[in-house]
């Protein structure tokens, strides 16, 4: 049982280029969402689902879209990549119910330059 | 647009003494409340939660929080640190059994040996 896997876990990128953050869990769960961490901020959420074909926007959405196409796998696209999208990106999942917590992925550490 | 604060942002101890660790949400109505850690390099993890019941909740590792609906409070507290406990500390809060979860700004715990 893997848990909440993301990959990478380090990139860099250049100023308008693209990515696609892979999340992926082996939990059966419904919900799931992308966080980034910014020092000082807390975590803020980008966009969340609550199941495959259902995705909703969070606090930041600007400059990222995603897809949930099963249940499995929640990846985030960023499309011109900007310094402001320099960040921790988080993906977390949880099963119906709050009483049982978000299980969280293990991070993706972006830098845009 | 509700808000969690976590005034303490930066918190320095030695080991054996007391923790309090502050949490105030902005919400009125009903909500679930939570305190995540996430220790030096890793993902975060639940330490406990609130749903209903005693105000009083015990989670791992010796922490406890006690929520105060007349202060929207719910901080968060251990007895005796260890270094070991040297971590980032979230508040998290949940209301009206919503999909999503918003974070404090998080506290650093440094506990020196």
């Amino acid at each position: 049982n893997a848990g909440v896997t993301q990959t990478p876990k380090f990139r860099i990128l250049k100023i308008g280029q693209s990515m696609t953050l892979q999340c992926t869990q082996d939990m059966n769960h419904n919900y799931m969402y992308w966080y980034r961490q910014d020092p000082g901020m807390g975590l803020k959420l980008i966009y969340y689902s609550v199941g495959a074909g259902i995705t909703d926007k969070g606090e930041v959405p600007n400059g990222y879209n995603v897809s949930r196409s099963t249940t499995e796998d929640f990846p985030l696209r960023l499309e011109l990549a900007a310094p402001s999208q320099t960040s921790v990106y988080f993906c977390a999942s949880r099963r119906q119910g709050l009483n049982y917590g978000y299980t969280f992925g293990s991070g993706t550490r972006l830098t845009v330059v | 647009a509700q808000s969690v604060s976590q005034h303490n942002h930066h918190v320095i101890l030695s080991e054996a003494a007391s923790l309090e660790l502050g949490c105030n949400y902005s919400y009125g109505g009903t909500v679930n409340l939570f305190w995540y850690v996430q220790y030096p390099g890793q993902h975060l993890q639940l330490l406990l939660k609130y749903f209903s019941g005693d105000p009083l909740v015990k989670g791992i590792k010796g922490f406890e929080a006690e929520f105060i609906k007349s202060k929207f409070s719910f901080n968060l507290r251990k007895p005796s640190v260890q270094w070991s406990d040297t971590a980032e500390y979230f508040c998290a809060v949940n209301h009206d059994a919503g999909n999503m979860l918003t974070f404090g700004g998080g506290t650093r715990l440094m506990v020196k040996p």
